[in-house]
């Protein structure tokens, strides 16, 4: 069974654009959750989507912003990119809402570089 | 707000040796708590997930235990080889009424190196 697929590996950008990241769960699964992880911060939760709908959500500015779509697959966008937001975003898929008794399933992660 | 310290934050020991990790957190609601491995450049790997009504869970070298009451879990590596380098990190999940939050808050993580 193929694991959760993440693209792309690796991104450079600069401050101002914007960028959207993809995510594909493991098939079967129907909740994805997406993590920045930071030297300074550590692993911070962003926002989990089941069955298309966003469950929950953590405390990011609005420039951060994702969806799923009815295939599981879900994507991240990050508009009016600042230094800051560099970082290795983390998609992670479980058979049900994240948090639940099931593990998560996480990707490589896509790295991030905004200069 | 939930916190989850992990302590030590890097540890190295020789190959062979039995050794304990340790995860604290604030709040003792919780609904489950995870234990994972990353390696340099790569997603996190699930070790063990235990459940709040559970006292500990086991796969292979690895147990884990849970003192909800203490807010506290320990991750016991028998056996150590070099293969077990990695950063472990701890997760909890708040307890909503019974059900779960959803959203994992995670510990920043024991660097451990075994050499050979």
């Amino acid at each position: 069974k193929a694991g959760v697929t993440q693209t792309p590996r690796y991104l450079i950008k600069t401050r101002g654009q914007q960028v959207t990241l993809s995510c594909s769960p493991i098939s079967g699964h129907r909740s994805v959750s997406w993590y920045q992880q930071t030297p300074g911060q550590g692993l911070q939760f962003l926002f989990e989507y089941f069955s298309e709908t966003q469950r929950n959500k953590g405390n990011f500015p609005g420039r951060f912003s994702g969806r799923q779509f009815s295939n599981s697959r879900s994507e991240m966008n990050v508009s009016t990119l600042e230094l800051g937001d560099s970082a290795l975003y983390l998609c992670a898929s479980s058979l049900v809402l994240s948090g639940r008794n099931s593990p998560l399933h996480f990707g490589n992660g896509t790295r991030l570089t905004v200069t | 707000k939930q916190e989850v310290t992990q302590i030590p934050a890097a540890l190295s020991v020789p190959e062979g040796e039995n050794l304990v990790l340790n995860c604290s957190f604030t709040d003792s609601a919780i609904y489950n708590l995870q234990w994972f491995r990353q390696d340099p450049g790569k997603g996190l790997t699930s070790l063990l997930l235990i459940q709040s009504s559970q006292r500990e869970q086991t796969s292979g070298r690895l147990n884990a235990s849970l003192d909800k009451s203490s807010g506290r879990s320990t991750l016991y590596i028998a056996a150590s080889q070099p293969g077990d380098s990695a950063t472990y990190l701890c997760a909890v999940t708040l307890n909503a009424g019974g059900t779960s939050y959803g959203k994992l808050t995670f510990g920043q993580g024991t660097i451990l190196t075994v050499h050979p």
